[in-house]
């Protein structure tokens, strides 16, 4: 399978506690996002990286959050201190780009469901 | 910031109906859009997307086009089946940070 993978699938965790998600995404694609889907809802923009640079961030991700890239590859997205509030599916997608102006096509991974009790 | 207004579900239709659900933005300029579908159990998938002003974007017998005019997109199906039931996500885009609607779920029933 040569699609967008994450793990954990699932995560349950107790307020206050760290967690950490990875994202792996199509392999020649140099651009990666992350967006977060409560329940009902649309998903809502976190974050995206061009090769290993941070190039946006939605004012959603408050400093409990932070994502990297190290090598331009995978992605891995920590939440600290986890809060009732943060129990969502956090998305990550992929794409290819050169053209910071123009649009591509994103390639969505099945996500990881984080439940905070 | 920019939003994306599509109808609230759930959209329940018989197989072999026609199936409409609008879809409005409020971004300025020529944004991308598109419709993203989530089957039942699956990941987001691109259905269709248009770049410009008129275009029509079309797969799997589904329809959109781009009107900038009434800044809208609304997704069409002349004949649904069971198999398109899922939920369906109108997009629009700034760039490359993708703006989506509520979403839409759709059943069809036999």
């Amino acid at each position: 399978d040569t699609g967008v993978s994450q793990n954990p699938r699932h995560k349950i965790t107790k307020r206050g506690q760290n967690v950490t998600f990875r994202c792996d995404p199509i392999s020649e694609h140099n651009r990666l996002y992350w967006y977060r889907q409560t329940l009902g809802q649309g998903p809502e923009f976190l974050t995206y990286f061009q090769n290993e640079a941070q190039l946006e961030k939605s004012r959603l991700l408050s400093d409990r959050f932070s994502a990297e890239r190290p090598k331009g590859s995978f992605s891995t997205l920590e939440i600290q201190r986890t809060e009732q509030g943060d129990s969502a599916m956090y998305l990550c997608a992929s794409s290819f780009g050169t053209d910071l102006s123009s649009t591509d096509t994103q390639y969505f991974g099945p996500g990881t469901r984080l439940t905070v009790l | 910031g920019n939003s994306v207004t599509q109808m609230e579900g759930p959209v329940t239709l018989s197989e072999e109906a026609f199936l409409t659900i609008n879809c409005t933005y409020t971004a300025t300029g020529y944004p991308s859009l598109f419709w993203y579908v989530q089957y039942p159990g699956e990941g987001l998938q691109l259905l269709l997307k248009a770049t410009k002003a008129d275009d029509k974007g079309s797969n799997k017998g589904f329809e959109a086009t781009y009107r900038k005019e009434t800044t809208s997109f609304h997704l069409e199906k002349g004949s649904v089946q069971v198999s398109d039931s899922a939920v369906y996500f109108c997009v629009e885009a700034a760039g490359n940070k993708l703006t989506f609607g509520g979403g839409t779920r759709v059943l069809v029933k036999p």
